[in-house]
């Protein structure tokens, strides 16, 4: 049973960088498939945000990339986020997923999610 | 940037009853359409991929159809757990990315 967990702070200040990262279990990430982020605002509807190949591939939200940096580490089994110059727009549920196909598409696999809010 | 619109926001349905929600796309998506249940404090769940396909453990009651700009999730007969909150989700080639509609609320009447 492939299982993922979010971890990484809380709370953010305005201006910095948030980091979370999704650990996995039940599959290694080495083996294939596309990995990802995605985010929902309290009381609001989902959005991704950008999904990473086991190789380090990458493809991101166009109206998130110019901030977000998504990694990959096979070693320990997990993959990162990290999105600069954070607002409290930013302040939301994060998810990370496994797509359903090697070459990405839906997600099958959710960690339960984070609670990241951005304030002073 | 392709454009789901859900309609309606909310649907307000008594057990038993029939759900038909509806997802439209602002161009064609063929049929790479996702249907998702979200319950409160928890990550969403896939049910439906490639707009007809249950995911495994999926119970029968859950369909999907449609393809093109227009789809539908059907819930034949509403069970007191289905009363959730339901995305649609697909993915565009260029440029390559995914975007989930609105939701729409399944209430309990």
């Amino acid at each position: 049973q492939v299982q993922l967990q979010e971890s990484g702070p809380g709370l953010v200040k305005p201006s910095e960088t948030l980091s979370l990262t999704c650990a996995v279990s039940g599959y290694s990430i080495s083996s294939g498939y596309y990995w990802g982020w995605i985010r929902q605002p309290p009381g609001k509807g989902l959005e991704w945000i950008g999904s990473i190949y086991h190789s380090g591939s990458t493809y991101y939200n166009p109206s998130l990339k110019s901030r977000v940096t998504i990694s990959v580490d096979t070693s320990k089994n997990q993959f990162s986020l990290k999105l600069s110059s954070v607002t409290a727009a930013d302040t939301a549920v994060y998810y990370c997923a496994r797509h359903l196909y090697s070459s990405g598409w839906y997600f099958i696999y959710w960690g339960q999610g984070t609670l990241v809010t951005v304030s002073s | 940037e392709i454009v789901l619109t859900q309609s309606p926001a909310t649907l307000s349905l008594s057990p038993g009853e029939r759900a038909t929600l509806s997802c439209r796309a602002s161009q064609s998506v063929s049929s790479y359409l996702a249907w998702y249940q979200q319950k409160p404090g928890q990550a969403p769940r896939l049910l439906i991929y490639d707009a007809s396909n249950r995911a495994t453990g999926i119970p029968a009651r859950f369909s999907g159809s449609g393809s093109g700009t227009d789809f539908t999730l059907t819930i034949s007969s509403l069970e007191p757990e289905d009363f959730a909150v339901y995305y649609c989700q697909q993915r565009s080639n260029w440029p390559r990315m995914y975007t989930f509609g609105q939701g729409t609320k399944l209430e309990i009447k």
